[in-house]
């Protein structure tokens, strides 16, 4: 089945404790990006990746980062979390760079993150 | 903001009923497409359609578009106590893939 795939789904951890979400997806996309969705601000683009060692920053970058050393895997990392972090985080990922703005979009199931 | 505007914020119909949401935005578009999103759930899109096209159908939606009044609507026909979610329009501009989405409108469906 084709999907995009986070984990973990839930995470409640403390201030200044690295860490990963993972994304994966199984449909030889090139294109993948993270989102975090906030009541109010609604869903904004944290980091993208147009292929394998391509990445670069989206609308709200700070306090994060990204790699991607495969083309199947995007993490997000955040090297010391705040609470100003705590958000419901998804991944997406599409098939084709050159048609990268006019293809729909797959997301994952999100990563709601907690940090105390 | 870059966002678009989505109205209603929140739609209760009952099942059978139609369900019109609309989207406008305020930049130049490539394209616009319409999510859903269900609770705790991750967003499904539901239909793209291009800035050099009017109208389109998928199933049971019908999506509009007008460039001239930067506005498109999202037309759910026949509803279920299923299409109960959340309903995101988001524009792409630009070639980073970026996705900028309105703040979305909450459909519930009553049975």
């Amino acid at each position: 089945e084709a999907q995009v795939t986070q984990n973990p789904r839930y995470l409640i951890t403390v201030t200044g404790k690295k860490l990963t979400v993972t994304c994966s997806q199984n449909m030889n996309h090139e294109y993948m990006s993270w989102y975090r969705q906030d009541p109010g601000l609604g869903l904004r683009q944290i980091y993208y990746s147009m292929n394998v060692e391509v990445t670069d920053k989206g609308d709200v970058p700070e306090g994060y980062k990204v790699s991607r050393k495969e083309k199947r895997n995007f993490p997000l990392i955040l090297e010391s979390p705040s609470p100003n972090q705590t958000s419901l985080y998804f991944c997406a990922s599409s098939p084709d760079r050159a048609e990268r703005g006019n293809q729909p979009q797959h997301f994952g199931d999100g990563t709601r993150l907690s940090i105390l | 903001s870059q966002q678009g505007e989505e109205d209603p914020q929140a739609l209760s119909i009952q099942e059978g009923e139609n369900a019109t949401m609309n989207c406008s935005y305020k930049t130049s578009i490539n394209n616009l497409q319409w999510y859903r999103q269900n609770s705790g759930r991750g967003l499904v899109h539901l239909i793209l359609i291009r800035s050099n096209e009017r109208e389109k159908h998928s199933g049971r939606l019908r999506v509009t578009l007008d460039t001239s009044k930067k506005s498109s609507s999202l037309l759910i026909t026949a509803s279920r106590a299923a299409d109960t979610a959340s309903y995101f329009c988001a524009r792409t501009s630009g070639n980073t893939g970026k996705l900028i989405f309105g703040q979305g409108t909450t459909l519930q469906v009553k049975p």
